[in-house]
């Protein structure tokens, strides 16, 4: 299967500090990257879909200016917390679509757990 | 996007198939079926997809009813790593729009 990576696996930060995650593609390039977040107990909440050279799309209720998503490249996905709060703990996946064969597949990284003090 | 439902929980025993139920009766023509599971604290991981046909890989078989409105994940001989949360998907290809909307999914429990 497809490997997808994160950057960091977890991280902990203060209130109101920014914190970046990268989501990388290790063996396939991705021209669309998708964020969610997971809350415990729940299931992935789709945040935006990431397009390489284009702006990100964004799900209704999720602030764009908070999430800033760039995708430079076809391998890479960045997303920022900015002015962190711990409201904005969770678990951030990643995950990046291969095309071809039959229909489109999403592979996913592992996940990075984001704790804002 | 059209909705899935899965049981909340299922039961199995080690070495025993299993069969994971999922109902999608609003389904369309062009939308596909995803099954991804996961394990606590980790990603989702792709098990298996498919339209209209049966799938067989190395992890999993889709049976997708003839129409269409419902599929089952057959594990063939589950095993303990095989407990995990499994989801079914389905995904609708508009112009490079599709995307994949989670829902509760079915706690597989293995038992030794």
């Amino acid at each position: 299967g497809a490997v997808v990576s994160q950057h960091p696996s977890w991280v902990i930060c203060k209130s109101g500090t920014s914190v970046k995650i990268e989501c990388r593609s290790l063996d396939f390039q991705a021209t669309t990257m998708f964020w969610y977040r997971q809350f415990p107990k729940q299931s992935l909440m789709l945040m935006a879909t990431s397009n390489e050279g284009s702006k990100a799309t964004y799900e209704q209720g999720v602030e764009k200016d908070k999430f800033l998503i760039n995708h430079a490249s076809l391998t890479l996905s960045t997303l920022t917390v900015t002015s962190a709060h711990p409201e904005d703990s969770s678990f951030y996946i990643c995950s990046a679509r291969r095309t071809g064969g039959l229909g489109n597949t999403q592979y996913f990284g592992p996940g990075t757990r984001l704790t804002v003090l | 996007d059209a909705k899935t439902t899965q049981p909340n929980s299922m039961e199995s025993n080690e070495e025993e198939p299993v069969h994971l139920p999922c109902n999608h009766s609003t389904i369309s023509g062009t939308d596909y079926i995803h099954w991804y599971r996961q394990l606590p604290s980790q990603g989702p991981e792709y098990v298996i997809h498919g339209l209209t046909s049966n799938v067989n890989n190395r992890m999993a078989s889709l049976a997708i009813a003839e129409d269409r409105k419902s599929s089952t994940l057959i594990l063939h001989r589950a095993t303990l790593r095989d407990a995990a949360v499994y989801y079914c998907i389905l995904s609708r290809n508009q112009g490079g729009s599709e995307k994949l909307v989670f829902g509760k999914g079915t706690k597989l429990t293995v038992n030794p």
